[in-house]
């Protein structure tokens, strides 16, 4: 099983401020990452998928990279909107389809 | 509009079973893998169950393996899962989501509002 490992646990930004969330892979999974935002009481919804290409909707603020085990999902200019909890999934070596246990950015 | 809305989450107790439900609209159900993901209350995202768009292959995490089954009916647009023998550690929100290319297993670009599974002791 691939674990995915994310850091920080939380990150602390100030509106307009930028974050780097981290993704770590125990293997390598190439290009098969996904990111999600999740809100409270609310369902995931996807960010980026191939570790750089933005969902539908989604707006250039948030950009993905990395390949192999080392992966950044890059905020800029934070929105109020942005304050929720950020997870990664690998879809490369399954199953298990498995995911991070997740970076809350708040607001600082 | 694409969407996904789940029902049949309750409360049970230990050992008991439910069958729990994800009616899809908007899109070509039939042509999508469709997966099971749960969130325990508090905590992260946990896989749990996957099935091909023509519901012939069918996969599970280890945690649910021999208990929980998943099954779909293109006909109706709808996804199941069967859910027996529960333990308090089922406990969660459980949603359903679509797959976004078709029918692989990659990431999922629609999501159900969820339901509740909560056991008791």
């Amino acid at each position: 099983e691939i674990v995915m490992t994310q850091s920080p646990a939380t990150l602390s930004v100030s509106p307009g401020g930028r974050a780097s969330l981290s993704c770590r892979a125990s293997q390598s999974v190439s290009s098969d990452l996904a990111w999600y935002q999740q809100k409270p009481g609310q369902a995931p919804r996807l960010l980026i998928y191939g570790a750089s290409t933005r969902a539908t909707g989604i707006p250039a603020r948030f950009s993905g990279s990395g390949s192999g085990t080392e992966f950044t999902l890059t905020i800029s200019s934070l929105q109020s909107e942005d304050f929720a909890v950020y997870y990664c999934q690998q879809y490369n070596n399954w199953p298990p389809l498995t995911f991070g246990g997740g970076t809350k950015v708040e607001i600082k | 509009e694409v969407q996904l809305l789940e029902s049949g989450g309750d409360l049970v107790q230990a050992g008991g079973s439910l069958r729990l439900s994800c009616a899809a609209s908007g899109f070509s159900f039939s042509s999508y893998a469709m997966t099971w993901v749960r969130q325990a209350p508090g905590t992260g995202l946990e896989w749990v169950s996957s099935i091909s768009s023509s519901g012939a292959a069918t996969f599970y995490a280890d945690s649910v393996k021999g208990r929980f089954t998943i099954s779909r009916d293109n006909s109706k647009n709808t996804l199941y899962l069967q859910v027996n023998s529960l333990r308090a550690e089922d406990t969660a929100v459980y949603y359903c989501a679509k797959d976004r290319r078709g029918n692989y297993y990659t990431a999922f670009d629609i999501w159900g509002q969820g339901t509740m599974v909560t056991v008791s002791p």
